[in-house]
C-alpha cells in the first residue's frame, strides 16, 4: 500500500529561524510529488510541484528538494515569519494513477512560528 | 486566479438529517474532489468526479452521495447525518486529471458539526 509519512509531527520555532520538514513516501511508480501550505480553518494552497527530474525547486523562502532514489523530499523555510505558522502537507502522486485515486496525502506537519 | 468556492464555512445539523455541501469553481476544470479532513487522519478521499455526470468513489465513500449536473459544481449530500461525520470538509478541482504538472486547488472548507 502507497505511504506518505511527514515528520516531525509538529515543530515549533521562533521568528527568523529556519526549518526544515521531511516527507518520506513509498509510492510507486512515482509521478510527482507536492507540498501544500494549510492556514488554520482554510484549505490548502500548493507552494510546489516536482517532477522526477527536478531536485529542487523554490519558491520565495520556501525550498523543496526531492530524491527520487531514496523516495525523501524535504521542505526548507528561510527565516521564518509568523505567516509562516500552519499545517504543511505532502502529497504523492502515482504514474500510473490519472484519478484522484493516484494521489497519497501525508498526515502533515504542524508548523508554529513564535515572536 | 482559480477560485474555488463552498456554500458554508461553518454547519450544524441533527443527527439523522439530510446535508448537501456546495462546491463550485470558476475556471473550467474537468476534475472535481470531494475530502474530509480529520485531526491525525489527514486528507481522505470521498468522492470525485472526472466529468459531468461521472463520479467515482474514492477511500471513503460509505455514508456519503455526489451529484455533478453542471461543469462547475459538485454537490455533497450526507443522507442521513450521522456524529462520526462531524468534520471539515474540503472541495478541490483540476483542470485534466492529475498530471505532472497539474494541480489541485482547494475550497476554504465547510466545518460540519453533527449533533
Amino acid at each position: 500500500k502507497n505511504q506518505v509519512e511527514q515528520s516531525p509531527q509538529s515543530l515549533i520555532i521562533l521568528e527568523g529561524k529556519n526549518c526544515t520538514l521531511q516527507c518520506n513516501y513509498t509510492v510507486s511508480p512515482f509521478s510527482n510529488l507536492r507540498w501544500y501550505k494549510q492556514d488554520t480553518g482554510r484549505g490548502p494552497v500548493s507552494l510546489t510541484i516536482m517532477t522526477f527530474s527536478e531536485n529542487t525547486k523554490s519558491n520565495g523562502r520556501y525550498t523543496a528538494t526531492l530524491d527520487a532514489d531514496t523516495k525523501q523530499s524535504s521542505l526548507h523555510i528561510t527565516a521564518s515569519q509568523l505567516s509562516d505558522s500552519a499545517s504543511y502537507i505532502c502529497v504523492v502522486s502515482e504514474a500510473s494513477g490519472g484519478g484522484a485515486d493516484g494521489l497519497t496525502f501525508g498526515k502533515g506537519t504542524h508548523l508554529i512560528i513564535q515572536p | 486566479d482559480v477560485k474555488v468556492t463552498q456554500s458554508s464555512r461553518y454547519l450544524v445539523k441533527r443527527t439523522g438529517e439530510k446535508v448537501f455541501l456546495e462546491c463550485v469553481q470558476d475556471m473550467d476544470h474537468e476534475n472535481m474532489f470531494w475530502y474530509r479532513q480529520d485531526p491525525g487522519l489527514g486528507l481522505r478521499l470521498i468522492y470525485f468526479s472526472y466529468d459531468v455526470k461521472m463520479k467515482e468513489k474514492g477511500d471513503i465513500p460509505e455514508g456519503y452521495s455526489v451529484s455533478r449536473e453542471k461543469k462547475e459544481r459538485f454537490s455533497l449530500i450526507l443522507e442521513s447525518a450521522s456524529t462520526n461525520q462531524t468534520s471539515m470538509y474540503l472541495c478541490a478541482s483540476s483542470l485534466e486529471g492529475l498530471l505532472a504538472t497539474d494541480t489541485q486547488y482547494f475550497g476554504p472548507g465547510t466545518r460540519l458539526t453533527v449533533l
